[in-house]
């Protein structure tokens, strides 16, 4: 049982590099969330989605794009990578609880 | 906007020692969890309370959630060096939108 997997674990990019990071489930869950982590923070929501083809902001979703095609995927995309950028980014999905990835580690340089 | 301020933003404790957690805000929630995290990790659940002025226990963790659902605080007995960790509060907006806390680090000494 994966539960939610994310791809990369570790990227650096140079400013105004573009990149996806990629998201999946397998628990066939509706509700997917991306969060953004700071070092030694909380969590703060970018985006979700409450099924295929519904998305919505959360609350820090500028500089960043999602799209939900399938139930399974939910792809996070920085178009114009910028050093506020760096942090560490969890995937999310939920049936009465959160199931988090194990994160991407992004730099931008 | 919706915030949750933890505190305190840190904590270093010996083992053995008790210690409480707080989670604030200024707006009502449906629910709220607590989650903790380990380095390299992403946050695993420790409980979720629902309604106004429930009370949860977990081992040695006692969660309350707030009689008018806008605060809740963890209480830890006797903290072992396993407890260490990143300690998060999410409060739920509606069925499915979470806002997490600003986060509290723990850190037990053996």
């Amino acid at each position: 049982n994966a539960g939610v997997t994310q791809t990369p674990k570790f990227r650096i990019l140079k400013i105004g590099q573009s990149m996806t990071l990629q998201c999946t489930q397998d628990m066939n869950h509706n509700y997917m969330y991306w969060y953004r982590q700071d070092p030694g923070m909380g969590l703060k929501l970018i985006y979700y989605s409450v099924g295929a083809g519904i998305t919505d902001k959360g609350e820090v979703p500028n500089g960043y794009n999602v799209s939900r095609s399938t139930t399974e995927d939910f792809p996070l995309r920085l178009e114009l990578a910028a050093p506020s950028q760096t942090s560490v980014y969890f995937c999310a999905s939920k049936e009465g609880k959160l199931f988090f990835g194990s994160g991407t580690q992004l730099s931008v340089l | 906007t919706q915030l949750l301020e933890q505190s305190p933003q840190f904590l270093s404790i010996q083992e053995g020692e008790n210690l409480t957690v707080y989670c604030n805000s200024s707006s009502v929630f449906s629910s709220l969890q607590w989650y903790r995290q380990e380095p390299g990790e992403g946050p695993v659940l420790l409980v979720t309370v629902v309604t106004g002025g429930e009370v949860k226990k977990l081992k040695r963790l006692t969660f309350q959630f707030g009689d008018a659902r806008k605060d809740s605080s963890l209480h830890i007995t006797a903290a072992q060096p396993g407890d260490t960790g990143l300690y998060l509060c999410a409060g739920a907006s509606g069925t499915y939108k979470y806002i997490f806390g600003t986060g509290t680090r723990l850190k037990v000494l053996a």
